[in-house]
């Protein structure tokens, strides 16, 4: 079935520090890419997407592109802030089927 | 913008016990899910609902009930609480399954089974 893997927690960087959360998916047919973030005690969100291969997802400095030969997703931030800690969480929508989620990489940023 | 609303948000439950999760969205979505997220397994799908008058199980489905009142709302209930669900629950709300659709959270409930 449809999973998706990324890479596992904790990730622990200084203010302004470049940011990588690698993401890989397996999937029948042509799924959508998602990143959500989740900050303490509050739901997900929908931080960015992608519906198809070599787009390119953008929001709030953080950008993830859709790879299909390497059936990537990788999440990148040039400049990390203490407002980016929080939980990020892959996920891919393929077909009929629901949202299937990575199990989250909880990121803290230091000052 | 409510979004969707859940309730409660906090609630502990002794063994046996049952309870019921409300979940209602104001967006005229077709589709609602109940996840759970636990510590080092990111949010399995319990049971979700595609449209009004179906449900199908997801991932994790033993130990739960839904009920898909109309299309606002979907409700997931506990029939006899166990410490295995002890969890952070999760409703949530589409406009279709269909790839490119965006699903929205509520802000999660947090239920502990004594």
């Amino acid at each position: 079935g449809d999973s998706v893997t990324q890479m596992e927690g904790p990730v622990t960087l200084s203010e302004e520090a470049f940011l990588t959360i690698n993401c890989t998916y397996t999937a029948t047919g042509y799924p959508s890419l998602f990143w959500y973030v989740q900050y303490p005690g509050e739901g997900l969100q929908l931080l960015l997407k992608a519906t198809k291969a070599d787009d390119k997802g953008s929001n709030k400095g953080f950008e993830a592109t859709y790879r299909k030969e390497t059936t990537s997703f990788h999440l990148e931030k040039g400049s990390v802030q203490v407002s980016d800690s929080a939980v990020y969480f892959c996920a891919l929508l393929s077909g009929n089927t629901p949202l299937v989620f990575g199990k989250g990489t909880r990121l803290s940023v230091i000052a | 913008n409510a979004g969707v609303t859940q309730t409660p948000k906090f609630q502990v439950l002794k063994t046996g016990q049952s309870m019921t999760l409300q979940c209602a969205q104001d967006m005229n979505h077709n589709s609602m899910y109940w996840y759970r997220q636990d510590p080092g397994m990111g949010l399995r799908l319990i049971y979700y609902s595609a449209s009004e008058g179906t449900t199908d199980k997801g991932e994790v489905p033993n130990g739960y009930n839904v009920s898909r009142l109309n299309k606002r709302e979907f409700s997931l209930r506990l029939e006899s609480a166990a410490p295995s669900q002890t969890s952070v629950y999760f409703c949530a709300s589409s406009d279709a399954t269909s790839s490119g659709n965006t699903i929205y959270f509520g802000e999660g409930s947090w239920l502990t089974v004594v």
